[in-house]
């Protein structure tokens, strides 16, 4: 089965709205990080947080290692945050194996 | 800002047919990585590479090749390609080995069309 699970699989928010994007995740894992992918294009990363809460900006990334979980809040929401949120954990150890979860596609309208 | 330029943008192949995608990093990062990404599955890793003129699998290596002739160059070769490799492919590099206090760093994507 899918190793990383990511709720909701899509979003649709009016801008001014918040958002809570979950991973869930299957295996005890090293270390996860949150990426944003632009419609149609790359990938950049939005957070490194192994454990803990980060924040930057409008954006809070929380994770909990012993309940194998991460959360992505977005607050106060803008038509420029559409597109698609993925998390990826990194599998214990023997090589680098990097899983990611199928993301949430999110869209903000003005 | 770290950079990884791949090419072609986008390519339309026949079945059987050969397809070449190419990668170059100007990061001096060790790491790169071919991921394909498809609706519904996220990405998901192909090969590997953690020094030149060496290769790993990834979770789905079967009907695609590596190579790595220099450590800013990393390739993906399809020899026979086929339908089901119709999808978007992104090329990453880092320093260490992914998901660490190093973050990876993206191509902008080639998207394969096979008919």
């Amino acid at each position: 089965g899918q190793q990383v699970q990511q709720s909701p699989a899509s979003l649709v928010l009016q801008e001014g709205e918040n958002a809570e994007l979950q991973c869930n995740f299957s295996t005890s894992l090293n270390s996860m990080q949150w990426f944003y992918q632009r419609p149609g294009g790359s990938l950049v990363s939005l957070f490194y947080n192994p454990s803990g809460t980060k924040q930057s900006g409008r954006l809070t990334s929380t994770t909990v290692i012993k309940e194998r979980r991460s959360s992505l809040h977005i607050s106060s929401s803008q038509t420029t945050d559409s597109g698609t949120y993925l998390c990826a954990m990194e599998r214990g150890t023997g090589g680098y194996k990097v899983v990611f979860g199928s993301g949430t596609r999110l869209l903000v309208s003005p | 800002e770290a950079a990884v330029t791949q090419s072609p943008r986008s390519k339309v192949a026949v079945t059987g047919g050969k397809v070449t995608l190419s990668c170059h990093q100007t990061n001096n990062h060790d790491y790169m990585y071919w991921y394909r990404q498809d609706t519904g599955h996220g990405l998901r890793l192909i090969h590997y590479s953690y020094v030149a003129d060496s290769t790993e699998k990834g979770d789905i290596p079967d009907g695609y090749k590596a190579s790595r002739p220099s450590q800013e160059n990393f390739s993906l070769i399809l020899e026979l390609a086929s339908l089901s490799q119709t999808a978007v492919y992104f090329c990453a590099s880092s320093v260490g080995t992914g998901v660490s206090a190093e973050t990876l760093y993206f191509g902008s994507g080639t998207r394969l069309t096979v008919l």
